[in-house]
């Protein structure tokens, strides 16, 4: 069984905090992707990654950056946290043409 | 741009079968996909279909896939209480010269099975 992991269910941080948010999967997927998902606007793609070390940006960049220093590892990195970036976030992974594979998520609250 | 769209809410009886409904835009897509999301849960990859198939089966879902009308329907039978979710619909659009796949997705059908 493929399995996704995020390192937090539940995560609150203060307005400017630096906050990462880290996935790992087990299947040595090649692709990696994060996504935030909001009432309304279903699943927005932020950043992905087709290999080590490589990001391209998604739909909606501006406020994150990502880190792919080891193929199982994807961090999502929220610089400065603001309140419109209280969302749920989604880590998948996926062979190169393949069904993506979800973690169970991150909900992050920005006070 | 590619643009997944299906309708935010469907309410059935338990018992009866549900069709949730999807239709896409890229022609090119070879693959479509249902995923399953329970409250406070990530996606789960209920069953993908691929273009050259107009039907699939597995267990109580049914996929139809109209290439023509670019319509995909996920058809639930005997719904039960535990299938009350969000169910997303998903293109696979192609990068890289086609080795690599990004999804898209609809904004997902929330529903709702009443005892």
């Amino acid at each position: 069984d493929v399995k996704v992991t995020q390192s937090s269910r539940y995560l609150v941080k203060r307005t400017g905090e630096k906050v990462f948010l880290e996935c790992v999967q087990d299947m040595d997927h090649e692709n990696m992707f994060w996504y935030r998902q909001d009432p309304g606007l279903g699943l927005r793609l932020i950043y992905f990654s087709y290999d080590v070390k490589m990001k391209e940006k998604g739909d909606i960049p501006e406020g994150y950056s990502v880190s792919r220093e080891k193929k199982e590892r994807f961090s999502l990195i929220l610089e400065s946290a603001s309140t419109n970036q209280t969302s749920m976030y989604l880590c998948a992974s996926s062979f190169a043409t393949r069904s993506q594979y979800f973690g169970p998520g991150t909900r992050l609250t920005v006070l | 741009g590619e643009d997944v769209e299906q309708s935010l809410f469907l309410s059935v009886r338990e018992g009866d079968s549900s069709v949730i409904n999807c239709t896409y835009t890229d022609s090119s897509s070879t693959y479509l996909y249902w995923y399953k999301q329970e409250p406070g849960a990530g996606l789960q990859l209920l069953t993908y279909i691929f273009s050259n198939m107009d039907m699939k089966q597995d267990q109580r879902l049914t996929v139809l896939l109209n290439k023509k009308d670019k319509h995909l329907s996920l058809r639930i039978a005997d719904t039960q209480t535990g299938d009350s979710a969000i169910y997303f619909c998903a293109e696979i659009v192609w990068n890289y010269g086609g080795s690599q796949g990004n999804l898209i997705f609809g904004k997902g059908t929330k529903l709702s099975v009443k005892p």
